[in-house]
């Protein structure tokens, strides 16, 4: 079956602080996609990143980077230099492919909410 | 251009109700999916349409149906309300052939009561 498991429920931090969300995917397909979302207290999903199961190169995006190892099924994410506005839930989460190679649906982990402290 | 979008953004319904919660996609996306984030159990895959089809369902009892329309909006029904359908509702979107990332709309919020 397939899982994502995000063991840390909470974290907080103070500001400047760099901070690593953990996110551990089960999966027995080959092809597969994994994702990071942000929900701000405003409930909307943000989307910040997608990786499919051939890339793992790492991946920088400004203040925000992301380490994709197969080996440990894992994708980790790291913020950098946290700032108060990165205060939000951070799920992440595994597409399974269905009708069409189309996102039968996302399997999300659990969230982690990161609370960065001023 | 506009991002998906839900309505209402607020519902408050008592048990045993009735509850349509509606979604309109990005222009140009044919899939809408749709999501239960309730308290406590995180974020579960209910339903999956595609060109007017039912695609995928998620593990939920039948009260929880939908449909999509020729214009890809869809809306959630929800029957026979129970306390524990109180959650926030979310709508995605994207194209079909490609596995993008999913769009998501701001949320229902479904209060019952």
């Amino acid at each position: 079956a397939q899982k994502v498991t995000q063991a840390q429920t909470e974290i907080s931090v103070v500001e400047k602080e760099d901070v690593t969300l953990d996110c551990v995917y089960e999966t027995r397909d080959t092809t597969y996609y994994l994702f990071w979302y942000k929900q701000p207290p405003s409930g909307e999903l943000v989307f910040l990143i997608r990786r499919n199961s051939f890339d793992e190169q790492n991946e920088i995006s400004g203040r925000y980077s992301w380490n994709f190892q197969k080996s440990t099924s894992s994708f980790n994410f790291t913020i950098t230099a946290s700032q108060v506005v990165d205060s939000a839930v951070y799920f992440c989460a595994l597409s399974e492919i269905g009708y069409g190679g189309a996102t039968n649906k996302l399997i999300f982990g659990t969230g982690t909410l990161l609370a960065v402290q001023p | 251009e506009a991002g998906v979008t839900q309505s209402p953004t607020h519902l408050i319904k008592t048990r045993g109700q009735q509850a349509t919660l509606r979604c309109s996609p990005i222009s140009g996306h044919t899939s809408v999916y749709w999501y239960q984030q309730a308290l406590g159990l995180g974020l579960q895959f209910l339903l999956w349409y595609d060109e007017g089809e039912e695609r995928n369902r998620g593990n939920f009892p039948p009260r929880f149906s939908g449909r999509q329309f020729p214009n890809y909006s869809s809306e959630l029904n929800v029957n026979a309300l129970e306390l524990e359908d109180s959650a926030l509702y979310l709508c995605a979107s994207n194209i079909l052939g490609g596995v993008t990332e999913a769009f998501f709309g701001q949320g229902t919020r479904l209060t019952v009561v």
